[in-house]
């Protein structure tokens, strides 16, 4: 199988920093995605990480461990708006063609 | 640079009804993509193109779901008949050439089967 594993809910604080994990079989890896949606919106494209390490975009991150099949998102100054739902996606490599396989994504709540 | 167009935004329908959804990608973007997402759960795939070929329909329920995309541009996305498990917001998305093959999505097709 090819399961994404993630928190199904997170709660935070504005202003703190949260990080919302996704693990996966590491049969096949071909990258891993993290997109952010709102309620009743299309999911938004945050990070892409294919090798190992730490890739930094503004107030958000993504890190990737190839071996043990871990990834995290860094949510840093968390802001209200920053409340939605997080999706974990990995793309397994699938013959001729590359499967995105999408988790079930973690619910966040940022208060006040 | 326009994004994902996606009609319409939202359908209610009685079982056993058809229903067509459309799809315009990107400009450029050779590969589409159609989900289907239910509610708190990830997009799952229906069907991948690579411009006007289906490269990926292993998901597509085919017995009362097809798909086309003639000319490799847009594409509808049909169920004939529709059931009451269909309900679901429909996704398309686009991607064009490079390494990390970022998928943009459209604003979905909420579907409701009544």
């Amino acid at each position: 199988g090819q399961n994404i594993d993630q928190p199904t809910e997170m709660t935070a604080t504005e202003g703190a920093i949260v990080q919302i994990n996704c693990t996966y079989q590491t049969s096949g890896f071909n990258g891993l995605f993290w997109y952010q949606q709102h309620a009743g919106e299309a999911p938004t494209f945050l990070s892409y990480n294919v090798l190992d390490g730490l890739e930094e975009k503004g107030r958000f991150s993504s890190f990737l461990s190839r071996s043990k099949g871990y990834s995290y998102l860094l949510l840093k100054e968390l802001q209200m708006k920053d409340s939605a739902s997080y999706l974990c996606a990995v793309r397994f490599y699938g013959g001729a063609t590359n499967k995105l396989i999408f988790g079930t994504g973690t619910l966040l709540a940022v208060q006040p | 640079e326009a994004g994902v167009v996606q009609s319409p935004r939202y359908k209610i329908i009685e079982k056993k009804q058809p229903v067509a959804f459309w799809c315009n990608p990107i400009s450029g973007h050779n590969t589409l993509y159609w989900y289907r997402q239910n509610l708190g759960q990830g997009p799952e795939l229906l069907i991948r193109y690579e411009n006007e070929e289906a490269v990926d329909d292993s998901q597509l329920p085919k017995d009362r779901f097809s798909a086309e995309r003639l000319k490799g541009v847009d594409s509808t996305l049909k169920i004939q008949p529709a059931e009451l498990g269909d309900s679901a917001v429909y996704l398309c998305a686009s991607a064009g050439q490079g390494a990390s093959n970022e998928q943009f999505f459209g604003p979905g097709t909420r579907l409701t089967v009544l």
